[in-house]
């Protein structure tokens, strides 16, 4: 099983500045796929980036990059430049190779930008 | 725009009833995953099918049923709807069924609120 665990608050950040939201995981799958999705108050979930387990290189999607420490079971999502559109609640989501191809989300992260 | 239709948008309706919310998938993806989002439960995996047949099952009660057709659409029904059952009915999309790779594409959602 995949356990996925978000637990910063809310967070206010200063437009163009950058953001760091906190995502860990725990599985004993030797390879799964780590991916963040943004959900905008609109409601709808859109994917912004995706690592392998074994991806030698930090995955990079324009203004995202997702910082991965393996042995730390860390997935943090950085947004650079933040920007007005970017408030919004980010999951972490991860699957594995095993067992059923469900997505297991965490609780999110809000994020408010302020100009 | 993920490329993955739900309809409707929005539904509203009385315990006891029964409705169906319908998903087309992305172009050339052959798995569908439906996903329920509520405040208390988060985002829960419901059900995957690939290529019309049902490929792994989650948190799904039994009063609710899914099905692909042949075109790839996919329905999820729910029945003797409660007043829990009010939540963000998500389908997803992906090109396969296996991998942790496989980017799974989030659909707009429907809104369901039983009253």
């Amino acid at each position: 099983a995949q356990k996925i665990t978000q637990t910063q608050p809310g967070m206010f950040v200063q437009e163009k500045e950058a953001v760091t939201l906190d995502c860990t995981y725990d599985t004993s799958d030797p390879s799964y796929g780590l991916f963040w999705y943004k959900q905008p108050s609109s409601g709808e979930m859109i994917f912004l980036i995706y690592q392998g387990s074994y991806d030698q290189q930090n995955a990079t999607e324009g203004r995202y990059s997702l910082n991965f420490q393996k042995a730390r079971k860390s997935a943090n999502l950085v947004i650079s430049a933040s920007q007005l559109g970017d408030s919004a609640m980010y999951f972490c989501a991860m699957r594995g190779v095993y067992g059923n191809n469900r997505l297991a989300f965490g609780k999110g992260n809000q994020v408010v930008v302020i100009p | 725009d993920s490329g993955v239709t739900q309809t409707p948008k929005h539904l509203i309706t009385a315990t006891g009833q029964r409705v169906t919310l319908r998903c087309s998938p992305r172009s050339g993806d052959l798995s569908v995953y439906w996903y329920q989002q509520s405040l208390d439960q988060g985002l829960q995996f419901l059900i995957q099918y690939y290529n019309g047949e049902e490929r792994a099952k989650g948190n799904i009660l039994e009063r609710f049923s899914a099905q692909q057709f042949p075109d790839l659409h996919s329905e999820l029904n729910l029945s003797s709807l409660e007043l829990g059952d009010s939540a963000l009915y998500f389908c997803a999309s992906s090109v396969g069924d296996r991998g942790p790779s496989d980017t799974q594409y989030f659909g707009p959602g429907t809104r369901l609120t039983v009253l």
